[in-house]
């Protein structure tokens, strides 16, 4: 099974300063590979697909990249609405989601 | 509008039975293949498995294979999961995700709203 390690666990960052959550995978899995935001008591909400493409409605403030084993969401300069946790999602393979990141906007 | 969505919160004994749904509409409800996802109490998202309702092809994750049973009916656009014998560690949020293509593989667009199953003696 692949293994989807995020980091770091938690991230505190200042409206306006640029947030990078980070995202391996223990084995290559091309460009398959979502993000989704979960804010408490709420469903996850798709934000990126096939690693780079945003969903539909996602502000252009939510950007992926990546292929292979190393992605990143980037969020250019976050808003207090950004707080929430943030997932990946393989499915090269079967699928796995990684651990989270909290993301908390001070 | 596309929208999944579950019956209502559960609240039940160690060894009660329960099986739970997610009514699909708005989409071809049979060509898209529909995930259960597990959440945990301050905890993060597991899957647990995932069903293609036009012919009821369902697949288990290893920790849940075994442990719930994934039904769909077509007749009504409602995928099911399904305890026999609910266990304390079952307490958690369950959530239904549809797949955006018509593929196992892929991402998750559309969620149902959730539903807690509570677990207690």
């Amino acid at each position: 099974e692949i293994v989807m390690t995020q980091s770091p666990a938690t991230l505190s960052v200042s409206p306006g300063e640029r947030a990078t959550l980070s995202c391996r995978a223990s084995q290559s899995i091309g460009i398959n590979l979502a993000w989704y935001q979960q804010k408490p008591g709420r469903a996850p909400r798709l934000l990126i697909y096939r690693a780079s493409t945003r969903a539909t409605g996602i502000p252009a403030r939510f950007s992926g990249s990546g292929s292979g084993t190393e992605f990143t969401l980037s969020i250019s300069s976050p808003q207090s609405e950004d707080s929430a946790v943030y997932y990946c999602h393989q499915y090269n393979d079967w699928p796995v989601f990684g651990q989270g990141t909290k993301l908390e906007i001070k | 509008e596309v929208q999944l969505v579950q019956s209502g919160t559960e609240v039940n004994r160690p060894g009660d039975s329960l099986k739970i749904s997610c009514k699909a509409s708005g989409y071809n409800f049979p060509t898209y293949w529909i995930a259960w996802v597990r959440q945990m109490p301050g905890k993060g998202l597991e899957y647990m498995g995932i069903i293609f309702p036009d012919d009821s092809d369902a697949r288990y994750s290893p920790s849940f294979q075994g442990q719930v049973t994934i039904s769909a009916d077509k007749s009504i656009n409602t995928v099911f999961l399904q305890w026999n014998s609910l266990k304390a560690s079952d307490t958690a949020t369950y959530y239904c995700a549809r797949s955006s293509i018509e593929s196992l593989r892929a991402d998750f667009d559309i969620w149902g709203q959730g539903t807690v199953v509570s677990v207690s003696s």
